[in-house]
């Protein structure tokens, strides 16, 4: 198993901020998963993190939108640019061990 | 199917009552089908990885079944408690993208005491 330490747990932010997520795992892990569940909407993977190489982004997102950081092996940073209410969300860090996902705890995100 | 869904959207049940959800999902190029549990405020929680069709899996009152052919997984939860209230959801990982879950929308279980 692994521990993923994510922070912050909360928060409430104005429009045309942005807002920096950072996870901390107990282990050094080679791929980190940054996910977004909208309200009502599914988790969606927005990018996949490697250390070393950029995020690789999926469909619809974009690294100016999401800027991910991956400075080693056991940390992780999400940031959510210029913020607008449709950015409100649940945000997950996850990894995967075998064929297990372990997430954070979630970053719970308004935008006023 | 092209996404993964699942049904019921929510439930609510009494203390006692046994209860079962539905995911679907693509039965082509199939990988894996993981269940999770989600309580407010906390990390979801993995309950079942499945890979076999046929695939049965159990913990404690909790249990679930797979058909890749048809692609389908229920989960079943014999005498809920309070403390299952939480939102159950499923992934589905294909093939060649092992790593990528795509998860349903979850099923909100509220269990009344």
């Amino acid at each position: 198993s692994a521990v993923i330490s994510q922070k912050p747990s909360r928060d409430i932010c104005q429009r045309g901020t942005s807002l920096t997520i950072q996870c901390q795992v107990d282990s050094q892990v080679t791929m980190m998963f940054w996910y977004r569940q909208q309200p009502g909407q599914s988790l969606t993977l927005i990018a996949t993190a490697n250390q070393g190489s950029e995020a690789t982004y999926e469909s619809g997102f974009v690294i100016d939108k999401f800027p991910i950081s991956r400075p080693n092996l056991t940390f992780s940073t999400l940031t959510v640019s210029n913020m607008s209410p449709e950015d409100s969300s649940i945000y997950l860090c996850s990894l995967r061990a075998g064929d297990e996902a372990f997430f954070g705890q979630g970053t719970r995100l308004t935008v006023v | 199917i092209l996404n993964v869904e699942q049904s019921p959207q929510s439930l609510h049940v009494q203390e006692g009552d046994s209860t079962n959800f539905t995911c679907g999902f693509p039965s082509s190029n199939f990988y894996a089908l993981h269940w999770y549990r989600w309580e407010t405020a906390k990390s979801p929680e993995a309950l079942f990885v499945m890979t076999l069709n046929g695939d049965e899996k159990k913990k404690g009152r909790i249990s679930a079944t797979l058909n890749t052919k048809e692609g389908y997984s229920y989960l079943y939860i014999k005498g809920s408690q309070p403390e299952d209230s939480a939102t159950y959801l499923c992934a589905f990982t294909k093939g060649g993208a092992t790593n990528k879950l795509i998860f349903g929308t979850g099923t909100l279980l509220a269990v009344q005491p």
